[in-house]
């Protein structure tokens, strides 16, 4: 079982369009991360946000931590072809000694000009 | 340009054979990581090094897979036996100091064990 839910699984959208892929978990996690993986390569990573309520902004890319430290959303504004990829989420758990993380299934996401 | 590097990239190989998979971290990162990718549990942490110690391997299957670190260039992870169900992407991520810091992942490789 995942820790962590990524939805929707899968996205198809047109160039322009603008698009946003949720995690949701029912535990609190110190710190949350936001990786893009393209085929054939490994994640990188795009945010992290550590504070409950917080705003980041990448460029056409917003990053939201819920209030409750629980949750996460990521928004893209004007989605372009080379926003296509594999998006997973990362949560940081407060009972390991160590901060490990642990990942979500993802959501793949498809631009099509 | 620093990179993590993994070989090999692909191996095929018959259930029962000895698998064993090589990472290269960024220079000067003391923090490694080995994930495994599949469909159907996403990415998986499998063991956690910090200035070549293991720390965590708590996700690995511990009477055929083992993990180490002969030098701070080069980390291993081996499969004896490997089995149909360890076809994956085996991913190294290597960091700075912690893990809440960036880790870097390597490119992978792609294990079919037939």
């Amino acid at each position: 079982t995942q820790l962590l839910e990524q939805s929707p699984q899968f996205l198809s959208i047109q160039e322009g369009e603008n698009l946003t892929v949720y995690c949701n978990s029912s535990s609190v996690f110190s710190s949350l991360q936001w990786y893009r993986q393209e085929p054939g390569e490994g994640p990188v990573l795009l945010v992290t946000v550590v504070t409950g309520g917080e705003v980041k902004k990448l460029k056409r890319l917003t990053f939201q931590f819920g209030d409750a430290r629980k949750d996460s959303s990521l928004h893209i504004t004007a989605a372009q072809p080379g926003d296509t990829g594999l998006y997973l989420c990362a949560g940081a758990s407060l009972t390991d000694s160590w901060g490990k993380f642990q990942f979500g299934a993802g959501t793949q996401v498809v631009v099509t000009p | 340009d620093a990179r993590v590097t993994q070989t090999p990239r692909h191996k095929v190989t018959e259930m029962g054979q000895e698998v064993t998979m090589r990472c290269q971290p960024i220079l000067g990162h003391n923090t490694v990581f080995w994930y495994r990718q599949t469909m159907m549990q996403g990415l998986e942490l499998l063991a956690y090094f910090r200035n070549r110690a293991p720390l965590d391997d708590s996700g690995m299957p511990k009477d055929r897979f083992s993990a180490e670190m002969p030098d701070a260039t080069l980390a291993t992870l081996k499969i004896q036996p490997s089995e149909p169900r360890d076809s994956a992407v085996y991913f190294c991520a290597s960091g700075r100091d912690s893990p809440m810091d960036e880790q870097f992942f390597g490119p992978g490789t792609r294990l079919t064990v037939l």
